[in-house]
């Protein structure tokens, strides 16, 4: 079965510390693998998605598939980074297509 | 803001009522997924359809049920409501089985 899983509920770092937000998944195909990022009263919104590769607000994320894992990190964090932040998959094949799951989210606080 | 847009924000009402969430997806999606975000649940998939047609089917209780009209808007109709039921409903929007983009939320609160 298809999950997602965050293992940090929370996560507090000081400004300009490198930052690590973990994220496993299960999936018997081939997913696709998001990073949403989720300010305090705001949408949520796309911050990666694994087959693009590249870095938004310096954020880097790199599937690996024997790990089944795609971690998100940040050399060195801002206070503004400070969001709610969900990994997700989407589905590749029948039911799962174009779905999303969700990770239980990791929120991240930077400190100055 | 062409984005996807939801009403209303908020919404209180008590046990055993019926809600209407509306959606309206970017110009030119044709589908859009309907996602509840509650403490104990997460966020978890609810229903998707495409160009006016249910495509999938996720979590989704037999008191829910929704519809994507000609216009491509969604409503989400709640029904017989439950205290449970209190969570943050988002819409969200893609051309097709490409990123989706959400909506702010509606909030749903069950007295």
């Amino acid at each position: 079965a298809q999950r997602v899983t965050q293992p940090e509920k929370l996560l507090s770092v000081f400004k300009g510390a490198p930052v690590e937000l973990k994220c496993n998944y299960s999936y018997s195909g081939s997913p696709e693998l998001f990073w949403y990022v989720q300010y305090s009263r705001q949408r949520l919104q796309l911050l990666l998605r694994h087959i693009s590769r590249e870095s938004i607000k310096g954020f880097t994320a790199d599937l690996n598939k024997g790990e089944t894992s795609f971690h998100l990190k940040k050399p060195f964090a801002q206070e503004e980074d400070s969001a709610m932040y969900y990994c997700a998959l989407k589905g590749d094949r029948g039911s799962t297509l174009g779905r999303l799951y969700f990770g239980r989210g990791t929120q991240l606080t930077v400190w100055p | 803001d062409s984005g996807v847009t939801q009403t209303p924000k908020h919404l209180i009402t008590a046990t055993g009522q019926r809600v209407t969430l509306r959606c309206s997806p970017r110009s030119g999606d044709l589908s859009v997924y309907w996602y509840q975000q509650s403490l104990d649940q997460g966020l978890q998939f609810l229903i998707q359809y495409y160009n006016g047609e249910e495509r999938a089917k996720g979590n989704i209780l037999e008191r829910f049920s929704a519809q994507q009209f000609p216009d491509l808007h969604s409503e989400l109709n709640l029904s017989s409501l439950e205290l449970g039921d209190s969570a943050l409903y988002f819409c969200a929007s893609s051309p097709y089985n490409n990123e989706q983009f959400f909506g702010p939320g509606t909030r749903l609160t069950v007295l």
